[in-house]
């Protein structure tokens, strides 16, 4: 059973670009769930896929978005980068969203924004 | 919305028992679940509580009260390894899937 990969591992950009971000959900799963971590705080939610559809948002803006593809592998895209853009982002797989069960995390990207 | 209240740090030595409180104030709770992370990586996912009661996994417990809003998560036989940040998070009955909304984490440094 293959566990949840992202990438790029590390990623350095400048103010007002855009960014790409990868997450390859864990075998079996067909949800996956974004998450950003700013240094020293817990990860706050910024929107989840389930079955290519997005299925719920937190208090990001509009240019945070998201894909999910038919083998449950998601994109997320920032756009018009900020510095407080600058985080850990984590991509969280289950297998159908379900309220009892668990999310999986992979290893996260680490964003640096100049 | 939702908060969770934990300390920011811990500190104790190796054999030693640590418990690490979480309290809650949510609309639609469902159940509180706990995630261990050490420094550069990912959240790992150590235990979950819907019903009140203790779970144990092995030297880790953890415990809920859904009439008070409170859980904590017990950390025994203290090892090295377990020097890293501890975080509760709580579902919530939304539409939106199993989304987990997290406390700040509490630093847990195992000292020899």
């Amino acid at each position: 059973e293959t566990g949840v990969t992202q990438s790029p591992t590390h990623l350095i950009k400048t103010r007002g670009q855009q960014v790409t971000l990868r997450c390859s959900s864990q075998s079996g799963h067909n949800t996956v769930s974004w998450y950003q971590q700013a240094l020293g705080q817990g990860p706050q939610f910024i929107f989840q896929y389930y079955r290519e559809e997005e299925n719920g948002r937190g208090n990001f803006p509009p240019r945070f978005s998201g894909l999910q593809f038919p083998n449950y592998s998601s994109e997320l895209n920032v756009n018009a980068l900020e510095l407080d853009d600058s985080a850990l982002y984590l991509c969280a797989s289950s297998p159908t969203g379900g309220w009892e069960e668990t999310q999986y995390f992979g290893p996260g990207t680490r964003l640096l924004v100049l | 919305g939702q908060s969770l209240e934990q300390p920011s740090e811990v500190t104790a030595v190796e054999g030693a028992i640590v418990q690490i409180n979480c309290t809650y104030q949510t609309s639609g709770f469902y159940g509180l679940s706990w995630y261990q992370q050490h420094d550069g990586g990912a959240p790992t996912f150590l235990s979950y509580n819907a019903l009140d009661g203790l779970e144990e996994t092995g030297r880790f417990s953890s415990f809920l009260s859904r009439s008070d809003s409170y859980g904590y998560l017990l950390l025994q036989e203290l090892q090295m390894k377990d020097s890293a940040s501890y975080f509760c998070a709580v579902r919530v009955l939304k539409a939106a899937g199993n989304k987990l909304t997290f406390g700040g984490g509490t630093r847990v440094l195992v000292k020899p």
